[in-house]
């Protein structure tokens, strides 16, 4: 088992340039999210899904899109991308069972300038 | 939004017992109780969860008070390797995360 990967490991970015994140899990879990995690901060959930085809959104989707086509993958794309937006990224997935352990990935470190 | 009270940060001294508290008294019955811990430049691990019941594992013990308002995760003898954010989560499904405490181990 890989676990969660994601890539790519660091990003930079310029105001205005889209991009996409990729997260993905070979545990066959149904739900995945997104978190950012802003400089000497806790984590923020941004989107989250449930299983294939069913998103949601969490504390802070503003300027992100997700989409979940497949079981293993669940990518984070960023429309327009903003300095506010820099953060480093983290994917977790877990069983879709009340008090399920989630794993997280590395994380994406990105910058945008 | 579920939101815990815990101390900004912590101290110990190796091969102490550590005991991190958290306050959830919006807690509702079916919420778990989360901890997680995240080491510097890494993502979050999983270090335990309970429902009603006191839990062990081979990282900690969590010992979670009678009306589930608050609960202690014991670390029972710290490591320089326990220095981490410890974060105190409940939730029934979705994790949402707080500040955390952040424990510092002397040797």
């Amino acid at each position: 088992n890989a676990g969660v990967t994601q890539t790519p490991k660091f990003q930079v970015l310029k105001t205005g340039q889209s991009m996409t994140l990729q997260c993905a899990q070979d545990m066959n879990h149904e739900y995945m999210s997104w978190y950012r995690q802003d400089p000497g901060m806790g984590l923020r959930l941004i989107h989250y899904s449930v299983g294939a085809g069913i998103t949601d959104q969490g504390e802070v989707p503003n300027g992100y899109n997700v989409s979940r086509s497949t079981t293993e993958d669940f990518p984070l794309r960023l429309l327009s991308a903003a300095p506010s937006q820099t953060s480093v990224y983290f994917c977790a997935s877990s069983q879709w069972t009340s008090g399920k352990e989630q794993y997280f990935g590395p994380g994406t470190r990105l910058t945008v300038t | 939004d579920a939101k815990t009270t815990q101390p900004n940060s912590m101290e110990s001294n190796e091969e102490e017992p550590v005991h991190l508290p958290c306050n959830h008294s919006t807690i509702s019955g079916t919420d778990y109780i989360h901890w997680y811990r995240q080491l510097p430049s890494q993502g979050p691990e999983y270090v335990i969860h309970g429902l009603t019941s006191n839990v062990n594992n081979r990282m900690a013990s969590l010992a979670i008070a009678e009306d589930r308002k608050s609960s202690t995760l014991i670390l029972h003898r710290a490591t320089l390797r326990d220095a981490a954010v410890y974060y105190c989560i409940f939730s029934t499904d979705k994790l949402i995360f707080g500040t955390g405490t952040r424990l510092q181990v002397f040797p």
